[in-house]
């Protein structure tokens, strides 16, 4: 069964960088598209980008440009998402999931991982 | 491509019928899905290429449209359904609606 196991809470203060880390497990890594979509308390869902391992690709949403690096290291199976400049608005729960290329959605997601921004 | 979804509540009881919206400011070409979220959960994928539906995902989930309109219909409510519900396309970059939260009536 695969599991996508994201990195802890964190907390960070503003103007700092924060990198989230998301295993995946049971399944084939390079197969498949790796996203983040984050959620601010209360809000929706926004896309900040994501990786083809196989292809080498990475895209990243407008909104994020300049601020944010998603990579992989194949060997362990393990998607990366850094953040960098955190304001106060980027405090959210950040999610990595799986895209199949078929489905055209993600059909796995990582439990979350809470990120506090605060001075 | 921005899309839409009304309504942003809807209040029903169990064994109603729900209908939820989701409208493209574009033609979504290809890839129009919809997610279910629970409170402190991970969404999870419902319905995939506007009408199919997901490993384990009960019959009363159906997805429906094309071009710029697509609806999700749940056909007879259970207690586990009431939740946040998404709409997702893509056609080009990823874009999410802003959510419809069913509520019990």
């Amino acid at each position: 069964q695969v599991q996508l196991v994201q990195s802890g809470p964190e907390v960070k203060k503003p103007g700092s960088s924060v990198k989230v880390s998301c295993q995946a497990s049971g399944g084939t890594f390079n197969n498949y598209g790796f996203s983040w979509v984050r959620q601010a308390p209360g809000q929706g869902l926004e896309w900040m980008g994501g990786i083809f391992p196989i292809f080498g690709s990475v895209f990243y949403a407008q909104n994020f440009q300049g601020r944010v690096t998603i990579s992989a290291d194949e060997s362990t199976s393990t998607a990366y998402m850094e953040l960098r400049s955190l304001r106060s608005d980027d405090a959210a729960v950040y999610y990595c999931a799986r895209e199949r290329g078929d489905l055209g959605a993600f059909d796995i997601w990582g439990q979350g991982t809470l990120v506090s921004v605060s001075s | 491509i921005v899309l839409t979804q009304s309504p942003a509540t809807l209040s029903l009881s169990p064994g109603e019928r729900a209908t939820l919206s989701c409208r493209a400011s574009q033609t979504v070409t290809t890839y129009l899905a919809w997610y279910q979220q629970k409170p402190g959960q991970a969404p999870r994928l419902l319905i995939y290429d506007t009408s199919k539906r997901a490993t384990g995902i009960p019959a009363r989930f159906s997805g429906s449209g094309s071009g710029t309109d697509f609806t999700l219909t749940i056909s007879s409510l259970e207690p586990e359904d009431f939740a946040v519900y998404y709409c997702h396309q893509r056609s080009n970059w990823p874009t999410f609606g802003q959510g419809t939260r069913l509520d019990i009536k």
